[in-house]
This record gives C-alpha cells, sequence and structure tokens, in this order.
C-alpha cells in the first residue's frame, strides 16, 4: 500500500461533459502530481501542485484542471470532455517539491463514449 | 482486469530464469531514474531507483544497473515467479522537472 487513494475507480462520461476525480495523498505529503495514461502508453504527467498552488504543468490544455486541499487530497477536473480523453489517470504524492515521486495511486479509469 | 500495453514489447521467460528489462533514455541531463511494475488495471509499483553517481543497485531479487555513456538502464530481476508478471516502465527526472516515463516492457513468466 502506497497510502495514495483515488476516487473514483471507474467512471463513464460522454463527449463534452465534465468531470471530477479525487485524490487522497500520503500523509504529510504537501506535493501532489498527476498523469495520464493511455492505453499501450506509459504515464504523461499533466500538472503539479504544491501547497494548494499549481507550480508545473505538461502538454494539456487548459480544460484540465486541479485543486489541492490543505488536507492532503486534491482534484483533477478535465471539462469538455474528448474521446481521447479516455485513460487511467494516476496521482502520486512525495513529501516536497522536489522530491523524488515514487509512489503513485491506483488510479480511475476514464471512459469517455 | 483491462490490459495495460496492448501493443508493448514483450519479453517472455521460464519461472526460475532470469530477466532482463532494457530501457533507453535520451535526456542526458536526467540524474534519477526509477523502474515501476505496473499490472493490469492498477497504478504503477515503484520497484527500485537509482541516482546518476552510481552504476549498479540492488534490491530484493532485483538489481539495477545504469550506463549513463549509452543512456541505458536495466532490470534485472532474479530467479523470475509468475507474480512478476506485468508491464515494466522506466522512468527518468533531473531536479525538479516531472518524471518521463518509457514506452514499457510487457514480462510474462511461464510456468
Amino acid at each position: 500500500e502506497t497510502g495514495v487513494t483515488q476516487s473514483p475507480t471507474h467512471l463513464i462520461k460522454t463527449r463534452g461533459q465534465q468531470v471530477t476525480l479525487r485524490c487522497s495523498s500520503q500523509s504529510g505529503h504537501n506535493t501532489v502530481s498527476w498523469y495520464q495514461q493511455a492505453l499501450g502508453q506509459g504515464p504523461q504527467f499533466i500538472f503539479q501542485y504544491y501547497r494548494e498552488e499549481e507550480n508545473g504543468r505538461g502538454n494539456f490544455p487548459p480544460r484540465f484542471s486541479g485543486l489541492q486541499f490543505p488536507n492532503y487530497s486534491s482534484e483533477l477536473n478535465v471539462n469538455a470532455l474528448e474521446l481521447d480523453d479516455s485513460a487511467l489517470y494516476l496521482c502520486a504524492s512525495s513529501s516536497e517539491w522536489g522530491a523524488e515521486v515514487r509512489f503513485f495511486g491506483p488510479g480511475t479509469r476514464l471512459t469517455v463514449l | 482486469g483491462e490490459s495495460v500495453g496492448l501493443h508493448l514489447p514483450t519479453l517472455s521467460v521460464q519461472e526460475g530464469d532470469n530477466s532482463i528489462i532494457n530501457c533507453a533514455y535520451s535526456n542526458s541531463a536526467s540524474d534519477y531514474f526509477i523502474w515501476y511494475k505496473q499490472e493490469s488495471g492498477k497504478g504503477p509499483q515503484f520497484i527500485i531507483d537509482i541516482r546518476s553517481n552510481m552504476d549498479k543497485r540492488q534490491g530484493q531479487r532485483v538489481t539495477v544497473l545504469l550506463n549513463k555513456t549509452v543512456k541505458h538502464l536495466s532490470l534485472q530481476i532474479a530467479a523470475t515467479q509468475p507474480g512478476d508478471s506485468a508491464v515494466y516502465f522506466c522512468a527518468e527526472n533531473s531536479g525538479n522537472t516531472p518524471l518521463v516515463f518509457g514506452k514499457g516492457t510487457r514480462l510474462s513468466v511461464i510456468a
């Protein structure tokens, strides 16, 4: 067990809808990173939050946004869902900004129809 | 569970044999490397890491080798077991940059 939990496990949405995915970081970890893993690919970095502010972003459009809360939980929001957004969404936490990201949650499988 | 990596390179080994999974990286500035194991329907599971000031690091049944000259990383699994069947990813970063993952290799253990 990594101490990182995610919900829901699976989710089905239709194109154009909005979705919120949730992550609970390991206690004391103030940095959370979100990754998207398409089928057959390695995870790709979406963004990172440190002390409730975004401080790094990958090549994802603004309709991907996030929030981090003081209780070590965080959210990934995706607006105007597209078919290509279907993927496994992973979060990972680390104890400090710049510390190694080692431990991932189990992921949320999002299917967009 | 749903498969991860339907068209990945595959390595098939007999149970009890040693496995070697290879990874090439492109960023010469990378100074930290991790190997992950991912089973179907699950998130990546940390196996072992290595920093660029080392060439070799050993864990329980696993060894990671780093060759910075040719930007190559390998994961050796001793006495491979059926439970080792999974997709294996290498990942790299430098400083505060995010992890960059390789494409993955599927390891199949033949009992």
